[in-house]
């Protein structure tokens, strides 16, 4: 079946340093890739996404690339704030039959972001 | 963006009773709403998708009558915890999307967190 995996958290860091938090997948066929956000007391929030190979997907800073290849997904921001600190998660999609799409996630990184 | 809520955002009950968790979305019609749960330092676990209307499909290893789902309508959906055990303590999550074209963003709700007594 379809997994995600992602690197453990917490990451702490400081504002305006360099980000990375690896996500590989396994999957069947090509799936669509994701990270989430999901700040503290509220719902989870689409990032960013890929929906086939080389694709990047980039939002508010941050940057995955879809690499086949290597099976990753990996998150990038070249300088974090500390309005970043949350909990990240890298997701894939399928989708269904009939419509939708069904989401399996990875277990979510940490980030804390420190002046 | 479209906002999904849930109702309550925290409860604690006692053992063996039922629960009920409201998932709304507040500014669209939600054709299709996923429930999931999530435990501390897990990912989420997709339990059950649902269509408005229609009787939801339940994952494999989710238990139908344990984790009744209901969905009458394009902006309601209703998970009920039946007979409510210290084991269903989690944290329920729930997503709403609108059918169209290949791909459906889902919308999620903030969650809510039970306890079982």
């Amino acid at each position: 079946g379809d997994s995600v995996t992602q690197m453990e958290g917490p990451v702490t860091l400081s504002e305006e340093a360099f980000l990375t938090i690896n996500c590989t997948y396994t999957a069947t066929g090509y799936p669509s890739l994701f990270w989430y956000v999901q700040y503290p007391g509220e719902g989870l929030q689409l990032l960013l996404k890929a929906t086939k190979a080389d694709d990047k997907g980039s939002n508010k800073g941050f940057e995955a690339t879809y690499r086949k290849e290597t099976t990753s997904f990996h998150l990038e921001k070249g300088s974090v704030q500390v309005s970043d600190s949350a909990v990240y998660f890298c997701a894939l999609s399928h989708i269904l039959t009939g419509g939708g799409n069904k989401l399996t996630f990875g277990t979510g990184t940490q980030l804390k972001v420190e002046l | 963006g479209a906002v999904v809520s849930q109702h309550p955002s925290w409860v604690i009950c006692k053992s063996g009773t039922s629960v009920k968790i409201e998932c709304r979305s507040l500014d669209f019609q939600a054709t299709t709403m996923f429930w999931y749960r999530q435990f501390p330092k897990q990912s989420l676990m997709l339990m059950a998708t649902s269509n408005e209307g229609s009787k939801a499909t339940y994952e494999q290893g989710v238990e139908k009558d344990k984790f009744l789902i209901n969905h009458a309508s394009l902006t309601l959906s209703t998970l009920t915890v039946t007979s409510a055990h210290p084991e269903d303590s989690s944290f329920y999550i729930c997503s709403a999307t609108q059918t169209s074209g290949t791909y459906n963003e889902q919308f999620f709700g903030p969650g809510t967190r039970l306890t079982v007594l």
